[in-house]
């Protein structure tokens, strides 16, 4: 078990719709990543946030946004959802940015979203 | 753009083999990197990292070489299990914390 937690496990919903996704990091963890993870792309980096603030941008749609809460846990809201969408969301955490140049990062165990 | 691959999509082994699983990356900038494995219906989870100012790294049962010449990086896992069969990445450090994974490598480990 790594301490990251995430809400729901599973989430099957129909195209046009909205869905909230939740993480909560290790406990003492500033950094909280999202990753999409489909069978052709592998893993891939959607966004960054480090203690309340967006860090990093990567591959994130528009119709995506995230925020940080002031507890630390994270939400990747997707919206006007296609079929494309369907895939596993990992969301992972890390201690402090460039703390004695700690990177690793410690994933939750994904959320799998099924666009109908 | 930049990128980290693998050579091979697909490796069987039987138990008590050592297997070696290898990864190629593309910025020479690059000054860390990682191995996570992902079973089935988990998340990834970490494995080993080394830095750039390091050839080898060891850990339990696992280790990673680093060739900065050729930019290629292994994982090499001994004795085998079959508990070890997972998918493996590797990933390197991009920006001032994000990583970058490649596709992944499938370990079949036979009885």
């Amino acid at each position: 078990d790594s301490g990251v937690t995430q809400t729901p496990k599973h989430l099957i919903t129909a195209t046009g719709q909205r869905v909230t996704l939740r993480c909560s990091p290790r406990s003492g963890d500033l950094s909280v990543y999202w990753y999409q993870q489909s069978l052709d792309q592998g893993l891939q980096f959607l966004i960054q946030y480090y203690n309340g603030e967006e860090r990093a941008k990567g591959n994130i749609l528009e119709r995506f946004s995230a925020q940080q809460f002031p507890d630390l846990h994270s939400e990747l809201n997707l919206s006007s959802l296609e079929l494309g969408d369907s895939a596993l969301y990992f969301c992972a955490s890390s201690v402090e940015v460039g703390v004695a140049g700690a990177y690793e990062q410690y994933f939750g165990p994904g959320t799998r979203l099924t666009v109908t | 753009g930049e990128s980290v691959g693998l050579h091979l999509p697909t490796l069987s082994v039987q138990e008590g083999d050592n297997s070696i699983i290898n990864c190629a990356y593309s910025n020479s900038a690059s000054d860390y990197f990682i191995w996570y494995k992902q079973e089935s219906g988990k998340g990834p989870q970490f494995i080993i990292d080394i830095r750039s100012n390091m050839d080898k790294r060891q850990g339990q049962r696992v280790t990673v070489l680093l060739n900065k010449t050729v930019k290629h990086l292994s994982l090499q896992i001994a004795a085998t299990q079959p508990g070890d069969s997972a998918v493996y990445f590797c990933a390197h450090r991009t920006g001032y914390s994000t990583l970058t994974f490649g596709k992944g490598t499938m370990l079949l480990v036979s009885p």
